[in-house]
């Protein structure tokens, strides 16, 4: 079946740029997304890309999508504690709105 | 953007009782609406898609006697799960779609004593 794979830790400082990973397997996908969650908290939709592009931007988030190795990466620049969260990527196949999400990234911002 | 509602948003229940979460899309009517589980630390699995005026669909694995879903309007998707215990508790968030676009609700953390 589908999966979708993250690190599941990412230590930065303060001011310095993320970038979290995530691999697909479901050669199908048509949208990828990236999610925040904060501690106790829902899902906050951050990005997503659709599976005909190769990069997206949107102020300090960066997204690259390697279609042909199934990679996903989510760049954030001059990351603030803030930033801090856990990041999942997910994707979905068009006409069905069933989301697969990867396992989570726990973003840790260092003052 | 599109607001998806959930109601409680923590709920702590005594072993053997049945709890009923609900999910309100407030701005949008949602055919389909989905609910996840999460695990501490762990991703969200999705555990059914819950389709109006008809039977949900349950993943593999999770059980729909257990987990019973109701999406009788538009608008709104209800999670029971019955004769919760322990092993119940986590943190349960529904999703509305809308176009290409899934709305998630804040999420509800049910603790089973």
């Amino acid at each position: 079946g589908e999966d979708v794979e993250q690190s599941l830790f990412l230590s930065v400082r303060e001011g310095d740029s993320s970038v979290i990973n995530c691999t697909y397997t479901d050669s199908s996908s048509t949208y990828l997304y990236w999610y925040k969650q904060e501690p106790g908290a829902g899902l906050q939709l951050l990005t997503y890309i659709f599976s005909n592009m190769d990069m997206k931007q949107d102020q300090r988030l960066t997204v690259l999508l390697n279609k042909k190795d199934k990679h996903l990466s989510l760049r954030i620049a001059d990351t603030q504690t803030g930033d801090s969260a856990i990041y999942f990527c997910a994707e979905s196949t068009s006409g069905t709105y069933k989301y697969i999400f990867g396992t989570g990234t726990r973003l840790k911002v260092l003052a | 953007g599109a607001v998806v509602s959930q109601h409680p948003s923590r709920v702590i229940c005594k072993s053997g009782t049945s709890v009923k979460i609900e999910c309100r899309s407030l701005d949008f009517q949602a055919t389909t609406m989905f609910w996840y589980r999460q695990f501490p630390k762990q991703s969200l699995m999705l555990m059914a898609t819950s389709n109006e005026g008809s039977k949900a669909t349950y993943e593999q694995g999770v059980e729909k006697d257990k987990f019973l879903i109701n999406h009788a309007s538009l608008t709104l998707s209800t999670l029971t799960v019955t004769s919760a215990h322990p092993e119940d508790s986590s943190f349960y968030i529904c999703s509305a779609s809308r176009r290409t676009e899934a709305f998630f609700g804040q999420g509800t953390r049910l603790t089973v004593v």
